[in-house]
């Protein structure tokens, strides 16, 4: 069974960095794309951004190009969001969630339970 | 980027009505389109992928169409389990976008 556990998440005041992790298993981790989704208090789904099963591609939202990094480790099977220069409309539920493929089939399931960044001061 | 525009905002119908949900994107994304359903306190789930793909698992009362820019995801008999927000997501180019939801809500 393909398992998604996301964990870092938190408060911290604008300006500040937080490194997100969604520690999955139940399939071959480097063979699949990786994606992380945000979800705003009471709003809809927002893309942030996605890594290739090699984590030689990746993209990212307008919105957190240039403050926000994605990238994977195969050997802990492990994604990673480091998020700097936080504002506090990043405040959000953060999912990660599986691809279809290793890049190209940009479909997600499943998805994790997410976890909580709170930006305020 | 290309903006999907999700219609009615809300539908309120019985369990056993049909449901028809509605996704219009700004410009063409082919038959690059899938269907999440959300659940309160729950994570998405993939119902439909490529426009009119069922995923694993998915009942077969679920049903999508469409290509180009106009899209239906249908429920052909509303289940109790089935009252939830439904999002549509696009594939076609960068960014991924998400529509802003329909919500099914019991009548």
């Amino acid at each position: 069974e393909v398992q998604l556990l996301e964990s870092g998440g938190g408060l911290v005041q604008p300006g500040g960095s937080l490194r997100l992790s969604c520690a999955a298993s139940g399939f071959t981790f480097s063979s699949y794309g990786m994606t992380w989704v945000r979800q705003a208090p009471g709003k809809g789904l927002e893309w942030v951004s996605i890594i290739s099963g090699s984590g030689t591609n990746t993209h990212y939202a307008d919105s957190v190009k240039g403050r926000f990094t994605i990238s994977r480790d195969a050997s802990k099977n492990t994604m990673y969001l480091q998020m700097n220069s936080l504002r506090v409309e990043d405040t959000a539920i953060y999912y990660c969630a599986k691809g279809g493929s290793d890049w190209g089939s940009f479909w997600f399931d499943p998805w994790g339970l997410g976890t909580l960044v709170t930006v305020s001061s | 980027e290309i903006v999907l525009t999700q219609s009615p905002a809300t539908l309120s119908l019985s369990p056993g009505e049909r449901a028809t949900l509605s996704c219009r994107a700004s410009q063409s994304v082919s038959a690059y389109l899938a269907w999440y359903q959300q659940k309160p306190g729950q994570a998405p789930r993939l119902l439909i992928s490529d426009a009119s793909n069922r995923a694993t698992g998915i009942p077969a009362r679920f049903s999508g169409s469409g290509s180009g820019t106009d899209f239906t995801l249908t429920i052909s008999s509303l289940e109790p389990e089935d009252f939830a927000i439904y999002y549509c997501q696009q594939r076609f180019t960068w960014p991924l976008t998400f529509g802003g939801g329909t919500k099914v809500e019991i009548k």
